[in-house]
């Protein structure tokens, strides 16, 4: 069955440091991925995709991804966090032909000053 | 992109009782999906609504707890019926991109609190 591991539950960082939140997928095909981010008091919004291509793609707010499928991984990165990307993070892969999501458990992001 | 809202953005309830979650799209949608988001937890499908159809629930979800409708191509309900504290949750609607992009725009969901 397709899952996707958040293997960090809380992640804290210094503003202006760089960011990586792991993601591990399991799915027997290509797998179609993404990063949503949930900020207090606002809705899910999608962050950046990969379907095919190149491996490395950009997404909004700076951030960007990695799909390396010899590790099954699609790691968030960001090179200088800003205190407003405090968030929580979600990694997700589709299943079924597209018709249902399956969401990691999340990584809360704190930024400190 | 698709605008969702959704109705209404808070309740506090008391148990035993039903509340209906409104969620409407600002573009025809042939799936919308609810979610349900526990404290502190990530985002479980509960079912998936298509128009002119019963909905599809995902294990541990039954219609009798969470019947949904679907009259048209814009709008859907979540009935939350009997509730219990354990149903304190977030419910969040969402409908998936178009063009095979599979991406999900969600509502800005419906925090349930139930006493």
């Amino acid at each position: 069955a397709q899952s996707v591991t958040q293997p960090d539950i809380h992640i804290t960082v210094s503003e202006g440091a760089s960011l990586e939140l792991r993601c591990n997928y399991s799915y027997g095909a290509t797998p179609y991925l993404f990063w949503y981010v949930q900020s207090p008091g606002q809705g899910l919004q999608l962050l950046l995709k990969y379907f095919s291509g190149d491996t490395l793609v950009q997404g909004i707010k700076g951030f960007e991804a990695e799909f390396k499928r010899s590790q099954s991984s699609f790691n968030l990165r960001k090179p200088s966090v800003h205190w407003s990307d405090a968030a929580e993070y979600f990694c997700a892969v589709v299943r079924d032909g597209g018709f249902k999501t399956i969401f990691g458990a999340g990584t809360r992001l704190f930024v400190k000053a | 992109s698709a605008v969702i809202s959704q109705k209404p953005s808070r309740d506090i309830c008391q148990r035993g009782t039903s509340l209906t979650i409104q969620c409407q799209v600002d573009s025809q949608v042939t799936m919308m999906f609810w979610y349900r988001q526990q404290p502190g937890q990530s985002l479980t499908l509960i079912a998936t609504a298509n128009q002119g159809s019963e909905a599809t629930y995902e294990s541990g979800f039954v219609i009798d707890k969470f019947p949904i409708s679907r009259p048209n191509l814009t709008f859907s309900t979540l009935t939350v019926s009997n509730m219990s504290p354990e149903d304190s949750s977030i419910y969040l609607c969402s409908v998936s991109g178009t063009g095979g992009t599979y991406e999900q725009y969600f509502g800005p969901g419906t925090r349930l609190t139930v006493t």
